[in-house]
Formats: structure tokens, C-alpha cells, sequence
């Protein structure tokens, strides 16, 4: 059974603060990873993708990948309060006819003013 | 109409009701996903559709019908629900042979009575 693991959380930092969120997959098969940010009552919103060994920046967040560690992690930098959320990560995983998606059940995170 | 799109955004059914779900993406993809989510359960894939072809049926039961008509529209038809069935149920599209990065629509919550 692939998976994709992370604690579920509450994680809570203060307002400024960098927040750490982690994830490990069991496939090693896996070539591409995904953060997704999920507001309570919401969809899911694709906030990071990364492919290759190391980190990947895009504004306040850095996505992190160590293959050999099966291990992603996503950093936001100077955190607010519109970043609580749940955020999800995946991997892609392929069979015979493409690749799909396997979800981590999240981690909630809460920012405190 | 731009991303994708999903209606009804809240259906109330009764367990001899059929009723249908529906998607539409406006990105170009070719191949799209239904998922499930039940509170505190990561999301849970129920079909892929690549190029209107079904290609993955993760053992959902046959109370779950999917139609893919055409690359843009997928629909989930739903009859004889039970309860435990209530959940959001997601919408998702990608481009096939690229870095699959999944966008999603709104959702549909069902609550099944």
C-alpha cells in the first residue's frame, strides 16, 4: 500500500514566525511532489509542485525534497494568519496507464496574531 | 468561466433518490478525477478518467457511476446512497504526460439522509 504520511497536527506558530511542515511517502517510485493548502470548507489549492533533490522557493514558501529520505517538506516564511489552513501533501505515484495522486490525511495549521 | 467548475455546490439526497454530479474544467487537460473526502480521512480516489477512457476504479461501489462524455465534462451519478456516503466530493483535472499537477473544483457536499 502506497502511502503518504504526515502529522495531522494542530501545529501552531506565532504571527511572523516560520512554520515547518513535514511528510514522508513510502513510494519510491515517486518522482513529483505537491503542497496543497486547504481552507475549512474549501477545495484544495496547489501552492508548490517539486521534481528534483532540494529546495524550491516561490515567495514565502520553500519546498524541500530529500529522495534518498523520502522525505518533502514545505516552509513558510513570516507566517500570517490567512496561512491557517490544512495543507496537504502528495506524491505521484504511476501505474500501467499514468500516474494519480496519493494524499497525506494534512496538517493543520494555525497562526496566532 | 475559468478553472473548474462544479454543480451543485450542496446537494441533500434521500437513500432512493438518483441524482448526478457534475464537472466541467476550462484548462486544456485531458484527464480528470473524482475524489472523495470524509472529515479527519485523507482524500480518497475514486476514478481517473484519461483521455474520456476510465483508467483506475479504486474499488468504489457500483452506487457510484461515472460518465466522461467528453475531455471537459465528468460527471458522478449517484443512486441508492447510504449515509455514510455524505462527504465532499471533488473535481480534479491534469494534462497527461506533463508534471500532472492536479487543479481542483469547489466540491459538491453531500449529505445523504
Amino acid at each position: 500500500q502506497k502511502e503518504v504520511e504526515q502529522n495531522s497536527g494542530p501545529l501552531s506558530v506565532p504571527e511572523g514566525a516560520i512554520a515547518s511542515l513535514n511528510c514522508t511517502y513510502s513510494d519510491r517510485g515517486s518522482q513529483s511532489f505537491f503542497w496543497y493548502r486547504q481552507y475549512s470548507g474549501k477545495s484544495p489549492e496547489l501552492i508548490m509542485s517539486i521534481y528534483s533533490n532540494g529546495d524550491k522557493e516561490d515567495g514565502r514558501f520553500t519546498a524541500q525534497l530529500n529522495k534518498a529520505s523520502q522525505y518533502v517538506s514545505l516552509l513558510i516564511r513570516d507566517s500570517q494568519p490567512s496561512d491557517s489552513a490544512t495543507y496537504l501533501c502528495a506524491a505521484l505515484s504511476f501505474y500501467n496507464q499514468g500516474g494519480k495522486l496519493i494524499f497525506g490525511q494534512g496538517t493543520e495549521l494555525s497562526v496566532k496574531p | 468561466e475559468t478553472g473548474v467548475t462544479q454543480t451543485p455546490r450542496h446537494l441533500v439526497m434521500g437513500m432512493t433518490n438518483k441524482k448526478s454530479l457534475k464537472c466541467e474544467q476550462h484548462l486544456g487537460h485531458n484527464a480528470m478525477y473524482w475524489y472523495k473526502q470524509s472529515a479527519k480521512k485523507p482524500l480518497e480516489l475514486m476514478f481517473v478518467y484519461s483521455l474520456e477512457e476510465r483508467v483506475e476504479n479504486n474499488s468504489v461501489p457500483s452506487r457510484f457511476s461515472p460518465e466522461c462524455p467528453n475531455s471537459s465534462h465528468l460527471f458522478l451519478h449517484l443512486h441508492t446512497l447510504q449515509p455514510e456516503d455524505s462527504a465532499l466530493y471533488l473535481c480534479a483535472s491534469s494534462r497527461i504526460g506533463g508534471e500532472n499537477e492536479q487543479f481542483f473544483g469547489p466540491g459538491t457536499r453531500l449529505t445523504v439522509l
